[in-house]
């Protein structure tokens, strides 16, 4: 089975662009979550979609949104990119859906907004 | 909502030699307590997990014990090989969650 595929791997922005991430979960997983990693604050949760609805959200500004499809692949876009939004972008996807299941990650995008 | 504490936040041991990593929660409904290994340029993988209904988990080298008393799971690494140098993250769900809240990680150097 193939894993979790990330596109692209890595992107370089200016301030005030916007950006589009590209996230392709395990054949059959049917909930993807996406989650923000740097240096100073570690694993940080985005969103949770769960076929084709967001089900969860974390703390971020509305300019970080996403949504999935219905072959349960998703994408994340953030706009009006500032510097700190520089990070590694992860996304996560789990099977069906129900609590405590296992996260598979993908290798993440790495942002780097100048 | 969940807190996770977790140390040390860098470990360095010589080859051979074993690794512990530790980890708190505050949600005493929390009841999964998932392990990731981050190498270098790739994401977390998933390397053990435990339930909360049992308090010891092995698989090969690496083990996991949980404490559900005072709240706190381990990361046992014996016999460690240079290979295993990596960033660990431990998580843990709020109960009822499907979101965990991860640690903020332990860089385990070994050194051959």
């Amino acid at each position: 089975k193939a894993g979790v595929t990330q596109t692209p791997r890595y992107l370089i922005k200016t301030r005030g662009q916007q950006v589009t991430l590209s996230c392709s979960p395990i054949s059959g997983h049917r909930s993807v979550s996406w989650y923000q990693q740097t240096p100073g604050q570690g694993l940080q949760f985005l969103f949770e979609y769960f076929s084709e609805t967001q089900r969860n959200k974390g703390n971020f500004p509305g300019r970080f949104s996403g949504r999935q499809f219905s072959n349960s692949r998703s994408e994340m876009n953030v706009s009006t990119l500032e510097l700190g939004d520089s990070a590694l972008y992860l996304c996560a996807s789990s099977g069906g859906g129900g609590l405590n299941e296992k996260l598979f990650f993908g290798s993440g995008t790495q942002l780097s907004v100048l | 909502g969940e807190n996770v504490e977790q140390h040390p936040s860098t470990l360095s041991v010589q080859e051979g030699d074993s690794a512990v990593i530790k980890c708190t929660y505050s949600d005493s409904a929390s009841n999964y307590f998932p392990w990731y290994k981050q190498e270098l340029g790739k994401g977390p993988q998933l390397i053990i997990d435990i339930r909360s209904n049992v308090g010891e988990k092995k698989d090969q080298r690496i083990a996991v014990t949980l404490n559900k008393t005072a709240k706190h799971f381990s990361l046992h690494i014996t016999e460690t090989q240079p290979e295993d140098s990596a960033v660990y993250f431990c998580a843990a769900p709020s109960g009822g969650s499907y979101i965990p809240t991860f640690g903020r990680g332990t860089s385990l150097i070994v050194h051959p």
